[in-house]
């Protein structure tokens, strides 16, 4: 069954520095989200991307984040300077359709120190 | 906007009784309602999803919700609980085909079972 793949599985870095999180979305499919999970707290939205852009993104999504889709398999998300509070866990989504079922990685848990 | 609203933040029931997990939602447009299991340390699974057709949805591991317009309810069910579902269940909502999708997520509800 294919499925949605994340790496790294979890990430440590310092802060202020940049961090890249990678997803493979299934292959067929056409939309992209980001959502994150801080420690104890709910899943969040933070962005959707659909035709090479941006299609919504939330107010957690500052400038310090971007997401690309650098060739026809991997969409990422960057985080230009990371901070304390980006510590999470971030899980990438992928729809075959507007408004279709969501399909979830197994998360990168990112750890600022 | 929308919104969901998960009763009661931990929840604990016996082995073989009945679970229930309550979401009440809100929506300015038709919703898409579902429900997601987060096993610990792991990502989202799929149990169930409401897309406007059949008011009561079976989904996986014995799992169902009923879709109640007039009580903005969908809250989730199982008539037998056992050991393995103890986990973090999570009720969301998102537009549908009306907009661009977002999942909107509860704040979640821990299940645990007492043996």
């Amino acid at each position: 069954e294919p499925e949605v793949t994340q790496t790294p599985s979890h990430q440590v870095t310092q802060m202020g520095q940049e961090v890249i999180l990678r997803c493979v979305p299934i292959s067929n499919h056409l939309y992209f989200y980001w959502y994150r999970q801080i420690l104890g707290q709910k899943v969040e939205f933070l962005v959707s991307f659909y035709n090479n852009e941006i299609s919504e993104k939330s107010e957690i999504f500052d400038d310090q984040f971007s997401v690309e889709r650098p060739d026809g398999s991997n969409f990422t998300l960057k985080i230009r300077s990371t901070k304390l509070e980006d510590s999470a866990m971030y899980f990438c989504a992928s729809s075959g359709l507007q408004g279709g079922e969501q399909y979830f990685g197994p998360g990168t848990r990112l750890t600022v120190t | 906007a929308q919104s969901v609203t998960q009763l009661g933040s931990h929840v604990s029931v016996s082995e073989g009784a009945l679970v229930l997990l309550r979401c009440n939602y809100s929506s300015s447009v038709p919703p898409y309602l579902f429900w997601y299991v987060q096993y610990p340390n792991q990502g989202l699974q799929l149990l169930l999803k409401y897309t406007s057709a059949a008011t009561l949805v079976k989904g996986i591991n014995g799992f169902e919700a009923e879709f109640k317009k007039s009580e903005t309810s969908f809250h989730l069910t199982k008539p037998s609980a056992h050991m393995s579902d103890a986990a973090e269940y999570f009720c969301a909502v998102s537009g549908g085909y009306s907009s661009a999708s977002k999942i909107i997520f509860g704040s979640g509800t821990r299940l645990s079972i007492r043996p």
